[in-house]
């Protein structure tokens, strides 16, 4: 099974509206990644943020984690149509030596449809 | 600079043929990953080149699939004998060190294999 699992696992909303999406996970992480993907093809990294983080912010998009509930949630900001794709936490996992190669494991994603 | 690239866009091939999937990594990236994308599921990790060397193939399904990277550039994944299961998106990305190095993973458009 995927270490990422995505909650929900479809979002739809309206222009403007914000979009938060979960994430959780099962073991030890280096750092977890948010991607986006439309139609099933090119996956666009959004942002990282390390396993000593807790926030952080990139335009309209803001990420959280806490490590002590192994969960992550992506929230966008007054969003737009074009906001409308699949979104992918990965985590980068340590493996049983305790080291990693930034490997990513993802969870199945949320689809985000944004209406105009 | 070029993103990375992959060829090619589509393959229809039938079951039993070998096939053969191009990445071409962004120039000087040390890091290339290979991964599958099943219609609805999030990417899985096949392998992890660093430099000539597979560092972690431990995603590969089975010995019908092989990878390899001989100048630590453009690294090819060969499929043989393919089954109907094998049709996928294949994925390929890079990243400039490696190594848990806390880096972003740069995604190609990938190749859509299907084996009839």
């Amino acid at each position: 099974s995927q270490q990422g699992e995505e909650d929900p696992q479809a979002l739809s909303i309206q222009e403007g509206e914000n979009a938060t999406m979960n994430c959780s996970y099962k073991t030890s992480i280096n750092n977890l990644q948010w991607y986006r993907q439309n139609s099933g093809r090119g996956l666009v990294h959004l942002i990282l943020i390390r396993s000593n983080e807790r926030e952080k912010h990139s335009g309209r998009l803001r990420v959280t984690l806490d490590t002590s509930k192994k969960s992550s949630s992506l929230l966008i900001t007054a969003s737009r149509a074009a906001d409308t794709a699949s979104y992918f936490c990965a985590t980068d996992a340590f493996n049983a030596g305790g080291t990693s190669y930034g490997k990513l494991t993802f969870g199945q994603g949320t689809i985000l449809t944004v209406h105009p | 600079g070029a993103g990375v690239s992959q060829t090619p866009s589509n393959k229809v091939t039938e079951k039993g043929k070998y096939v053969e999937l191009r990445c071409d990594p962004i120039s000087g990236h040390t890091a290339l990953y290979w991964y599958r994308q099943s219609l609805g599921q999030g990417p899985e990790f096949l392998i992890y080149f660093q430099g000539t060397g597979a560092a972690d193939d431990s995603g590969l399904p089975n010995d019908r699939f092989f990878a390899v990277r001989p100048e630590g550039s453009v690294s090819t994944l060969k499929i043989q004998r393919t089954e109907r299961g094998d049709s996928a998106v294949y994925l390929c990305a890079s990243s400039p060190l490696g190594l848990a190095a806390q880096e972003t993973q740069y995604f190609g458009p990938g190749t859509r294999l299907l084996v009839l």
